[in-house]
């Protein structure tokens, strides 16, 4: 079973900036793509870009393209979520989704548990 | 980008009966190349991450129960459950991977009747 471990929730004040890591096996980070997916309290799931680890390439949506950074640590076969200037709206469950089918459709088949993140003041 | 809108927001369905869930994207997510839709489905219950059930429209995730069926091209799809059972309450979202940013479509919250 494949699986993604992540870091623990985090409490941040706005303005600040957070990193979430996510974490798997060694041949499941050198075979698949890695998403970050959050999800607000209540609300639906947006996709916020993804890293394939093997390559480095990283694609962003273009709402977070000036935020976030994505970078995959081959030595350690973990992945890293980097927000910045975070603001109130930016408090919701961030998830990490990995994907072993990427060339034929991005489709997330394992997730991690998703790592809680509240910007408050 | 594709917006992903799903219908109804909310269903409740007797033990034993059919749940049909809709899904139209705004632009077709139908790749040429290969004749597949870059279409799935998710099941999300509370506290818990979302889980693949159905991908490229029709395909079923190893594991999943054969209940679940997805159909449609192009713009249009479907997921059916053949058999309400009770561990089936969740919120289900479709999803398109056809053009960045992949977009998820709002949810529709199933419950029993």
């Amino acid at each position: 079973q494949v699986q993604l471990v992540q870091s623990g929730a985090e409490v941040k004040k706005p303005g600040s900036s957070v990193k979430v890591s996510c974490k798997t096996s060694a041949d499941t980070f050198s075979n698949s793509a890695i998403s970050w997916v959050r999800q607000a309290p209540g609300q639906g799931l947006e996709w916020m870009g993804g890293i394939i680890p093997f390559f480095g390439t990283t694609t962003y949506a273009q709402k977070f393209q000036d935020r976030v950074t994505f970078i995959a640590d081959k030595s350690t076969s973990t992945a890293y979520m980097e927000l910045i200037s975070l603001r109130s709206e930016d408090t919701a469950v961030y998830y990490c989704a990995g994907d072993r089918r990427y060339s034929s459709g991005w489709f997330f088949d394992f997730w991690g548990q998703g790592t809680l993140v509240t910007v408050s003041s | 980008d594709i917006v992903m809108t799903q219908s109804p927001d909310s269903l409740a369905v007797s033990l034993g009966e059919r749940a049909t869930i809709n899904c139209k994207s705004s632009q077709s997510v139908l790749y040429s190349s290969n004749n597949k839709n870059y279409l799935a489905w998710y099941q999300q219950k509370p506290g818990q991450p979302p889980r693949l059930l159905i991908y490229w429209a029709s395909t079923r995730e190893s594991g999943v129960p054969d209940r679940f069926s997805g159909s449609g091209s192009g713009t249009d799809f479907t997921l059916t459950i053949s058999s309400l059972q009770a561990e089936d309450v969740a919120v289900y979202y479709c999803q398109q991977s056809d053009s960045t940013p992949y977009t998820f479509g709002q949810g529709t919250r199933l419950e029993i009747k």
